[in-house]
């Protein structure tokens, strides 16, 4: 969907911070949340965070949320090879448990 | 439990040919719905449920019919195949609305 916005590539190297950015133009989302896709498989749910919070910190991953920018960005420190992947933003859309995604950013990280 | 399972894992159709993508999940969520992955376009919403008997029209429903018989199963019909439905077929459950467990994808090929 176009109102959830990301970049589609990012390359790091382990060791190195990675920051994912999405932009979002519904400000009335209650909840955003990130996605991570390994090659081949499926999205699992990483981590969400509410939108009346400005930060979520959960080991390794950070989430910042910005809703005057209606920003949302990924954080995850000590990026190792393992977290090579595809990370999609969402948020809710209408009711009824759907959900909008953005078009994923392919991070690589390089040894 | 098996999660979400879809079958097949790959499928090539030729244009107008009809078949339906399987989907089961065993972890008795009221929430059921499909998304289509295309590169750089992030997962679209098909079709979806909020439980047995009930179901919705998504944000790209156009070519797809969908039912939900029982609570586990929810199968995606493909009427009439044309190119423009290769993509890779997503499958997801979910109890709490937003927190969506996906299946490992079916990728459809249509000549």
């Amino acid at each position: 969907g176009e109102d959830v916005e990301q970049s589609l590539f990012l390359s790091v190297r382990e060791g190195d911070s990675s920051v994912i950015n999405c932009t979002y133009t519904d400000s009335s989302s209650t909840y955003l949340y990130w996605y991570k896709q390994e090659p081949g498989a499926g999205l699992q749910l990483l981590t969400y965070i509410f939108s009346n919070m400005d930060m979520k910190q959960d080991q390794r991953l950070t989430v910042l949320l910005n809703k005057k920018d209606k920003h949302l960005s990924l954080r995850i420190a000590d990026t190792q090879t393992g977290d090579s992947a595809i990370y999609f933003c969402a948020r809710p859309y209408n009711q009824g448990g759907k959900l909008i995604f953005g078009q994923g950013t392919e991070l690589s990280v390089k040894p | 439990n098996a999660g979400v399972t879809q079958t097949p894992k790959f499928q090539v159709l030729k244009t107008g040919q009809s078949m339906t993508l399987q989907c089961a999940q065993d972890m008795n969520h009221e929430y059921m719905s499909w998304y289509r992955q295309d590169p750089g376009m992030g997962l679209r919403l098909i079709h979806y449920s909020v439980g047995a008997g009930i179901t919705d029209q998504g944000e790209v429903p156009n070519g797809y019919n969908v039912s939900r018989s029982t609570t586990e199963d929810f199968p995606l019909r493909l009427l009439s195949a044309a190119p423009s439905q290769t993509s890779v077929y997503f499958c997801a459950s979910a109890h709490d609305p937003y927190e969506q467990y996906f299946g490992p994808g079916t990728r459809l090929t249509v000549t």
